[in-house]
């Protein structure tokens, strides 16, 4: 089995309604990060999570929210979708080195 | 702000040569810096590192250089074969940063072996 699983792997929404990705480890990583990735622009932090109790914006947290639930899980939210918001999504994790364990991706479409 | 940068979007090389993928970078805050390797509906992996204290770091066909004085690191692939075909990215940390590290990433280059 992964130890990071991304659901759903594909979703096609459209404009204004709520979308959450949820991402689950099996690492026992205490840190956990949400990613997105453009053509061109390579992989960007929207939000991590250092421990359960704290959660940090990376540098496009706008129109993004997170949840960590547990150890072991680590949602994000898009409150209200938008076009722009079309990308691939990745969940990742680490302990207390700099290697992150990256899930399969979630490739979201908001039409 | 690309603090982290790869100028080269796509490189081609025959199989069995050298590949060599660079990467600069702005920050002179960062003193960590991994190579990660992305193959189409999967997630990025962890391919190799380098601390600012080496300048070189070996693992079998993958070897990154680093030159600080110039803030620009590459990874060499020697022999390189079609499995090798690949979207790959640098990354950047502080870790000096204690208690904040995070990783920067750069845009990525995609990598094309030739049969």
């Amino acid at each position: 089995d992964a130890d990071v699983t991304q659901t759903p792997r594909n979703r096609i929404t459209k404009t204004g309604k709520r979308i959450m990705l949820e991402c689950s480890q099996t690492k026992g990583h205490d840190r956990m990060y949400w990613y997105r990735q453009d053509p061109g622009l390579g992989l960007r932090l929207i939000y991590y999570s250092f421990d359960v109790k704290d959660i940090n914006k990376g540098e496009i947290s706008d129109g993004y929210s997170v949840s960590r639930q547990a150890q072991a899980k680590f949602s994000l939210s898009l409150e209200s979708a938008i076009p722009n918001q079309t990308a691939l999504y990745f969940c990742a994790t680490s302990d207390y080195t700099d290697t992150q364990y990256f899930g399969p991706g979630t490739r979201l479409t908001v039409l | 702000d690309q603090q982290v940068k790869q100028n080269s979007p796509s490189l081609s090389v025959q199989e069995g040569r050298i590949s060599i993928l660079n990467c600069d970078y702005t920050n002179s805050m960062f003193d960590y810096f991994l190579w990660y390797k992305k193959y189409p509906a999967e997630g990025p992996t962890f391919l190799i590192s380098i601390s600012s204290i080496k300048d070189k770091n070996e693992d079998g066909r993958f070897t990154v250089f680093l030159n600080k004085s110039a803030k620009h690191l590459s990874l060499h692939i020697v022999p390189s074969q079609p499995g090798d075909s690949a979207v790959y990215f640098c990354a950047a940390s502080a870790r000096m940063d204690f208690g904040n590290e995070k990783l920067t990433f750069g845009t990525g280059t995609r990598l094309t072996i030739i049969p």
